[in-house]
């Protein structure tokens, strides 16, 4: 089963701030999800890669498949950026049913 | 766009009641999932079903039980609520286009067990 690691698990930000995320994952997979949480418990997908970068606003999403690494950027920080982001890795073997779940990073922005 | 709902947000039960938590999904998904979220532990896999009347266990199956009767809706039982059952319980389905999984939650159900 992979193991999935994210860094810090706590982060607090001054407005404005450029934020990075970081995840590992143990072995291969067949794509990482970002996923974000705010508080009230709806969690809604960010993106989804299996290679390279993708950007969305102010969020840019890398992933390194040699390095079994993830991060996530938020430029420009905002308070409605607070809420916590959890990392999530399928397995390309068996059926690729199931997310494996990092334990989440707590982001506060202050403004 | 895929909704995912579950059948309350907040729901306050004593040691010892049997306790229901439905999850509906209108996108016609064969997998659906539920999942108990705590601090510091993340998300963990309760049971999953990939099809109707099918179930499988997760990684913390024990004292729960789960029932799909019909592909949108997914049941989570608790058969006699435990305090260490006090949580957040989640719901997904998923399908997987192109072989990759795209996984699709509900708002969560804030459980109290006193």
């Amino acid at each position: 089963k992979n193991e999935v690691e994210q860094s810090p698990q706590n982060l607090t930000a001054q407005e404005g701030e450029f934020i990075t995320i970081n995840c590992s994952y143990s072995v291969g997979i067949s794509a990482l999800h970002w996923l974000q949480q705010h508080p009230g418990g709806g969690i809604v997908s960010l993106f989804m890669l299996s290679s390279g970068k993708k950007k969305h606003g102010r969020l840019i999403a890398t992933i390194n498949i040699q390095e079994k690494h993830s991060s996530l950027h938020i430029t420009a920080s905002h308070p409605r950026d607070s809420a916590v982001y959890i990392c999530a890795v399928s397995d390309p073997s068996g059926s690729a049913r199931q997310l494996t779940f990092g334990s989440g990073t707590q982001l506060t922005v202050l403004p | 766009d895929v909704k995912v709902t579950q059948s309350s947000r907040y729901l306050v039960k004593r040691t010892g009641e049997k306790v229901f938590l439905e999850c509906v999904q209108d996108m016609d998904h064969e997998n659906m999932f539920w999942y108990r979220q705590d601090p510091g532990l993340g998300l963990r896999l309760i049971y999953f079903s990939y099809d109707v009347k099918m179930k499988e266990k997760g990684d913390i199956p024990e004292g729960y039980s789960v029932s799909r009767e019909k592909k949108e809706r997914f049941s989570l039982i608790l058969e006699s609520a435990s305090t260490n059952q006090t949580s957040m319980y989640l719901c997904a389905s998923s399908f997987t286009p192109g072989g990759v999984l795209e996984q699709y939650f509900g708002p969560g159900t804030r459980l109290t067990v006193t």
